[in-house]
């Protein structure tokens, strides 16, 4: 019973390096989602995914980057890593419909840019 | 913009007590889902309870219950006979009806659970 799983767990990047980050559901759900966590705060929507090739910007796109190939994967790519990308990102999954607005959420990753 | 607002940064709560925590929200929209979201130490969001706009009674999930004010766009978590497993950062988030994308988080309480 998978769910939501993201890798890595922890990832150290030096400023200017490329990382993606891994997401991957097992539950058949049409879309998906990335957020970012900074500390004492809220989560906020990085992209996020309706289906396989379509993805869309959310509220905090800026220096990221996302492609979504088949409906189980949904990776977040940095392209030149900056400290504010310091932060715990969240991928998540859900169906949409009456009765199943419901998003299940990965366990996070937690990036420090240094 | 919708926004979702937790005045609470931090409550603690004794074993076996009730405490409840706050959120406001504001929109322009009739139609929306509210979600009330735990983060444990170990950072997995962990879906509480959720509430359609839609529905006037309010929902219940064993221990815990909402009190859903949608003129007052007020939706508080009570948490009964709270336990130490309790103890983590609630979130309270607010989703639209018609725009999947529009899916806002508040700041956060961290409740901590004395025994």
């Amino acid at each position: 019973n998978a769910g939501v799983t993201q890798t890595p767990k922890f990832r150290i990047l030096k400023i200017g390096q490329s990382m993606t980050l891994q997401c991957a559901q097992d539950m058949n759900h049409n879309y998906m989602y990335w957020y970012r966590q900074d500390p004492g705060m809220g989560l906020k929507l990085i992209y996020y995914s309706v289906g396989a090739g379509i993805t869309d910007k959310g509220e905090v796109p800026n220096g990221y980057n996302v492609s979504r190939s088949t409906t189980e994967y949904f990776p977040l790519r940095l392209e030149l890593a900056a400290p504010s990308q310091t932060s715990v990102y969240f991928c998540a999954s859900s169906t949409w419909g009456v009765g199943k607005n419901i998003q299940y959420f990965g366990a996070g990753t937690r990036l420090s840019v240094l | 913009a919708q926004t979702v607002t937790q005045s609470q940064p931090e409550m603690s709560v004794q074993e076996a007590e009730t405490v409840t925590l706050s959120c406001t929200y504001d929109t322009s929209e009739s139609d929306y889902y509210l979600f009330w979201y735990k983060q444990p130490p170990s950072r997995q969001m962990i879906l509480v309870i959720r509430q359609e706009a839609y529905k006037q009674q309010n929902a219940t999930e064993n221990r815990f219950s909402v009190n859903f004010q949608k003129a007052a766009k007020s939706f508080s978590l009570k948490i009964s006979d709270s336990q130490l497993g309790d103890a983590a950062m609630y979130f309270c988030a607010y989703r639209s009806e018609n725009n999947f994308n529009k899916f806002y988080f508040g700041s956060g309480t961290k409740l901590n659970v004395k025994p």
